[in-house]
């Protein structure tokens, strides 16, 4: 069956400072991946997602992720964590298409000034 | 701005009462989701549509909910009779196949007593 595994249920970082969520799966095929984010009290957003092509992929609010086959990993990162990317994180895998997403536990994120 | 709404917002009903949340989805979206977000069990998905047609709902209970799609305009998500355990962020979510991304609705936090 299908998986995912963010292994971090809790960061904080300082304002300024780079930060890297760790997202795996499991699946036989290379899936549609992406990584979403809920702020308290809202939905949630998508930042960016990878289908093919290029492996490292560029999102909104200065995000990036890079997948790697041969790890079954999606990470996601940023060079320089801003005080407003205090959120939880989500990473989905949507196999085979269709919009289905299957989604990781979630890392939720705090930044200190 | 094209987005997802949600009604209601928040609900607090009693045990045994009947709760029905309601979803518009993006005019032109083809698929509809309904996903439950609690602390313990984090996003599951409860049920989705593909131009109006159930596609699955294994993971409702279905002695309870009912999920469906009147028209292309409206979802709704059904409990009767609800539980306390039932507590939890109900989200909608709608997309096009061809895009492989969703778009969340900002939630119906339901509380029963």
């Amino acid at each position: 069956a299908q998986s995912v595994t963010q292994p971090d249920i809790h960061i904080t970082v300082s304002e300024g400072a780079s930060l890297e969520l760790r997202c795996n799966y499991s699946y036989g095929a290379t899936p549609y991946l992406f990584w979403y984010v809920q702020s308290p009290g809202q939905g949630l957003q998508l930042l960016l997602k990878y289908f093919s092509g290029d492996t490292l992929v560029q999102g909104i609010k200065g995000f990036e992720a890079e997948f790697k086959r041969s790890q079954s990993s999606f990470n996601l990162r940023k060079p320089s964590v801003h005080w407003s990317d205090a959120a939880e994180y989500f990473c989905a895998v949507s196999p085979g298409g269709y919009n289905k997403l299957i989604f990781g536990a979630g890392t939720r994120l705090a930044v200190h000034p | 701005d094209a987005r997802v709404t949600q009604t209601p917002r928040h609900k607090v009903t009693e045990m045994g009462q009947e709760v029905t949340m309601r979803c518009q989805p993006i005019l032109g979206h083809n698929t509809v989701f309904w996903y439950r977000q609690t602390m313990m069990q984090g996003l599951e998905l409860l049920a989705y549509f593909r131009n109006r047609a159930p596609l699955d709902d294994s993971g409702m209970p279905k002695d309870r909910f009912s999920a469906e799609m009147p028209d292309a305009t409206l979802a709704t998500l059904k409990i009767q009779p609800s539980e306390p355990r039932d507590s939890a962020v109900y989200f909608c979510a709608s997309g096009t196949t061809n895009t492989g991304e969703l778009f969340f609705g900002e939630g119906s936090r339901l509380t029963v007593l």
